[in-house]
């Protein structure tokens, strides 16, 4: 069946931009994750849905970050007026109910560069 | 605050030797523990997830133990390959929190 996919896989834009990365989630699973990668860095929690809520945003850089789900499926993170240290690979992840015994099934990521 | 240390860092092994790392975390309201492969230029592939005292996996060559009382979990691989060249990371699941803590992953190359 179909994976965890994201788009776009590859972003350049100018500092001071906005921009929108999408992750459409497996079916039926219900908790979605969003992380991202830093070059050198580990892997860096952003936000977590459960259906269509965000019981845990702590690890949003600021507050130029958003994110929402609707229909308990598609999500959108939103970065406005970006700057340089905005530039990672952004993953997205979901996992099936019961939250936490199941495995996060990741997609192949959003390369985002800003110039 | 929780914490996921996972030693070594980086280990670098010749094909065919046996190798094997460790995920520590606190013991205290465990539910799960996972463990991941993250081979570069790719996306993080789950390998497992164990939720037991004494759980053991394994997935071809590959192997891992949980001991909740102590709080470590070990990932063994057997006769290492190139292709087991990867960062591997493991990450936890403790019953207060809604998200896993990851560790900061064991990188693992394997020279033919």
């Amino acid at each position: 069946g179909a994976g965890v996919s994201q788009s776009p896989s590859n972003k350049v834009t100018e500092k001071g931009k906005d921009v929108e990365l999408r992750c459409d989630p497996i079916s039926g699973h219900t908790a979605l994750y969003w992380y991202r990668q830093s070059l050198g860095q580990g892997l860096e929690f952003l936000i977590y849905f459960q259906g269509n809520s965000a019981p845990d945003k702590s690890g949003l850089p600021s507050d130029r970050f958003s994110a929402e789900r609707t229909g308990g499926s598609v999500s959108t993170l939103t970065i406005q007026r970006t700057q340089q240290e905005d530039s990672a690979v952004y993953l997205c992840a979901s996992s099936p109910p019961p939250v936490g015994s199941q495995p996060q099934h990741f997609g192949d990521g959003t390369r985002l560069s800003i110039l | 605050i929780l914490n996921v240390e996972q030693s070594p860092q980086s280990l670098h092994v010749q094909e065919g030797d046996s190798t094997n790392f460790t995920c520590s975390f606190p013991s205290s309201n465990f539910y799960a523990l996972h463990w991941y492969r993250w081979e570069t230029a790719k996306s993080p592939e789950a390998l497992f997830v164990m939720t037991l005292n004494g759980d053991e996996k394994k997935k071809g060559r590959i192997s891992a133990t949980l001991n909740t009382k102590e709080g470590y979990s070990y990932l063994y691989i057997k006769g290492s390959q190139p292709e087991d060249s990867a960062t591997y990371l493991c990450a936890l699941y403790a019953g207060n929190n809604r998200k896993l803590i990851w560790g900061l992953g064991t990188s693992l190359a394997v020279n033919p």
